[in-house]
């Protein structure tokens, strides 16, 4: 089976620009979860979906949204870019909400 | 609210030894599950081992195992004959899997440690 992609894996943005990150997942895993990756921070949850709904939501601002696909895939969006917002972002599938989780390659996204 | 620690951030081994890695837990969950994952230098996150927190038998996987200590929350990875590719930052991982919504999908980390291998 192929494993989780994510799409780019590098972007460069500028403050106040949006960007869209997405994430296919294993074929037949129907949860997709996104996590922020930063040094300072460490791995932090970002948002949970399952069945096109969301249904864990972590404590970031509403700058940050995402939405999940009859297919499963997903895609998560941040408006109004800051420079905290520079992170690598990793993107995670399972088969239900409760089961382990398989990781992408993550996206690496740069605010200048 | 659980949180994961993991007091060790860096750690060395020389080739074909054995290491261990520790970290501790907090929960008053009773069904769960905790993870190892290393993200080697290519940053893409790779599942080591799973361990159900019902099980009392220890997992392993191949030269990972833990010790799993229930009561203490304590929850180590023990890595043998270390070879070069194990060079990574290993991350352990909590995850509630009991009712309730903000218990789906959500992994917690911690800090991370640091492993390097030596030849």
């Amino acid at each position: 089976k192929a494993g989780v992609t994510q799409t780019p894996r590098y972007l460069i943005k500028t403050r106040g620009q949006q960007v869209t990150l997405s994430c296919s997942p294993i074929s037949g895993h129907r949860s997709v979860s996104w996590y922020q990756q930063t040094p300072g921070q460490g791995l932090q949850f970002l948002f949970e979906y399952f069945s096109e709904t969301q249904r864990n939501k972590g404590n970031f601002p509403g700058r940050f949204s995402g939405r999940q696909f009859s297919n499963s895939r997903s895609e998560m969006n941040v408006s109004t870019l800051e420079l905290g917002d520079s992170a690598l972002y990793l993107c995670a599938s399972s088969l239900v909400p409760t089961d382990t989780q398989y990781f992408g390659p993550g996206t690496r996204l740069t605010v200048l | 609210a659980q949180t994961v620690t993991q007091s060790q951030p860096e750690m060395s081994v020389q080739e074909a030894e054995t290491v261990t890695l520790s970290c501790t837990y907090d929960t008053s969950e009773s069904n769960y599950y905790l993870f190892w994952y290393k993200q080697p230098p290519s940053r893409q996150m790779i599942l080591v081992i799973r361990q159900e927190a019902y099980k009392q038998q220890n997992a392993t996987e191949n030269r990972f195992s833990v010790n799993f200590q229930k009561a203490a929350k304590s929850f180590s990875l023990k890595i043998s004959d270390s070879q070069l590719g194990d060079t990574a930052m290993y991350f352990c991982a909590f995850m509630n899997r009991g009712s309730g919504s903000s218990n789906t999908g959500k992994l917690i980390f911690g800090q991370g440690t640091t492993l390097q291998v030596k030849p």
